[in-house]
């Protein structure tokens, strides 16, 4: 079974503009979770999808959008990007079929670079 | 407030040797499940152990295992014979939630080194 794929895996934008980060879940798993890295902060959860909906979101400024398909696909979107924004982006799927044994796994990650 | 604790910054272990990775947490749910990720420098987080709070023996993986001691609030991970390859981040984490949506907590990571 393919893992957890994203793109890109690195990126290179400037201050000002906006960008996308795509995540494709492990086959059969419908909920999809985006962390940030960096390393001053650590991992930071920053929003879960299930079934097309974000159920949980965590503490960042409204610039950070995402979105779930009905492949289970998921998209996140930094708009108007600031330096600070420069991270990892890890995308997490899990089944959620046995919430007693909920593993996340996780995607290579994309890394992102604001100038 | 839901809280994960890595106390080591930094350990070194002899090859072959055992080492045991600290962490705490703190949360006021009464299900939830505690995980191990290893992080090479690649970036990649990879999936080592799962504890449930539930569960009333130490999980164990291969050559991993996890000291679970909920009333303490707990969870260490301990590697036993130790490999070069084992020299990474190691992150503790705690997943928490239900029907309302789930929510993962990591703490600050322990960096491992492996000495020949």
């Amino acid at each position: 079974k393919a893992g957890v794929t994203q793109t890109p895996r690195y990126l290179i934008k400037t201050r000002g503009q906006q960008v996308t980060l795509s995540c494709s879940p492990i086959s059969g798993h419908r909920s999809v979770s985006w962390y940030q890295q960096t390393p001053g902060q650590g991992l930071q959860f920053l929003f879960e999808y299930f079934s097309e909906t974000q159920r949980n979101k965590g503490n960042f400024p409204g610039r950070f959008s995402g979105r779930q398909f009905s492949n289970s696909r998921s998209e996140m979107n930094v708009s108007t990007l600031e330096l600070g924004d420069s991270a990892l982006y890890l995308c997490a799927s899990s089944s959620l079929r046995d919430r007693g044994r909920d593993t996340q796994y996780f995607g290579p990650g994309t890394r992102l670079t604001v100038l | 407030a839901q809280k994960i604790t890595q106390t080591q910054p930094g350990m070194f272990v002899q090859e072959k040797e055992a080492v045991t990775l600290d962490c705490t947490y703190d949360t006021s749910d009464q299900s939830y499940g505690l995980f191990w990720y290893k992080q090479p420098s690649s970036g990649e987080m990879i999936f080592l152990i799962y504890q449930g709070s539930y569960d009333e023996q130490n999980a164990t993986e291969g050559r991993y295992s996890l000291n679970f001691q909920k009333a303490r609030k707990s969870a260490n991970l301990v590697i036993s014979a130790s490999q070069l390859g084992d020299s990474a981040m190691y992150f503790c984490a705690m997943r928490e939630g239900g029907g309302g949506g789930f929510k993962t907590i990591f703490g600050a990571g322990t960096r491992l080194f492996v000495k020949a």
